[in-house]
């Protein structure tokens, strides 16, 4: 397809598992965001990836929440032992450089039990 | 962390009317971007003012950008129920690297 699309598009899961979220960037983007959305609130930065490396993530709020992009396209994010907190809609966005406009995905809205 | 706030939390005007939303910052910036976001959608980008420019228009929308005083305005005219929403202003703080940092939104409501 022609925009940055995610899956699952919704995830209900129970307290303590762990949880996978795709993205799929538009081609030729090589930078990758993942933000987390609280409602009522503005999208809060997690991780930023330029290529295949991690060129930010300060975001990330602790060691259970980890994002990997091997082969500089398609990106997961990954949660472990979550918790009800995490519960939020997960977006993802693409850039074809630096600075510019932010291409974002319908997002994957996470629900924990 | 939030890196903006925009004012006003929450508008209503009737179609027709102009709509100006409001956006302070803290940091200094190499640029300045506008969202809009439907319920329950993605972001979508409306407009980008670099730190060195002033004011900006895109066909309804206008934004000026105040760096000395840390701020920018979002003006819709001629505003239309299409153009309910959540508008979002982010900043790219010098030397961060791209990375792009979100206020806290402005609920604009247009009604016929």
């Amino acid at each position: 397809g022609a925009g940055v699309s995610q899956t699952p598009s919704n995830k209900v899961t129970e307290k303590g598992k762990y949880v996978e979220l795709r993205c799929d960037p538009i081609s030729g983007h090589t930078a990758l965001y993942w933000y987390r959305q609280s409602l009522g609130q503005g999208p809060e930065f997690l991780i930023y990836f330029q290529g295949t490396g991690a060129a930010d993530d300060s975001g990330l709020p602790n060691d259970r929440f980890f994002a990997v992009r091997p082969e500089g396209s398609v990106s997961t994010l990954k949660i472990q032992r979550t918790e009800r907190g995490d519960s939020a809609v997960y977006l993802c966005a693409s850039s074809p450089g630096t600075n510019g406009e932010l291409f974002f995905g319908e997002g994957s809205r996470l629900t924990v039990l | 962390s939030q890196q903006g706030e925009e004012d006003p939390q929450a508008l209503s005007i009737q179609e027709g009317e102009n709509a100006t939303m409001n956006c302070s910052y803290k940091t200094s910036i190499n640029n300045l971007q506008w969202y809009r976001q439907n319920s329950g959608r993605g972001l979508v980008h409306l407009i980008l003012i670099r730190s060195n420019e002033r004011e900006k228009h895109s066909g309804r929308l206008r934004v000026t950008l105040d760096t000395s005083k840390k701020s920018s305005s979002l003006l819709i005219t001629a505003s239309r129920a299409a153009d309910t929403a959540s508008y979002f202003c982010a900043t790219v703080t010098t030397g961060t690297a791209s990375k792009l940092t979100f206020g806290t939104g402005t609920r604009l409501q247009v009604t016929l």
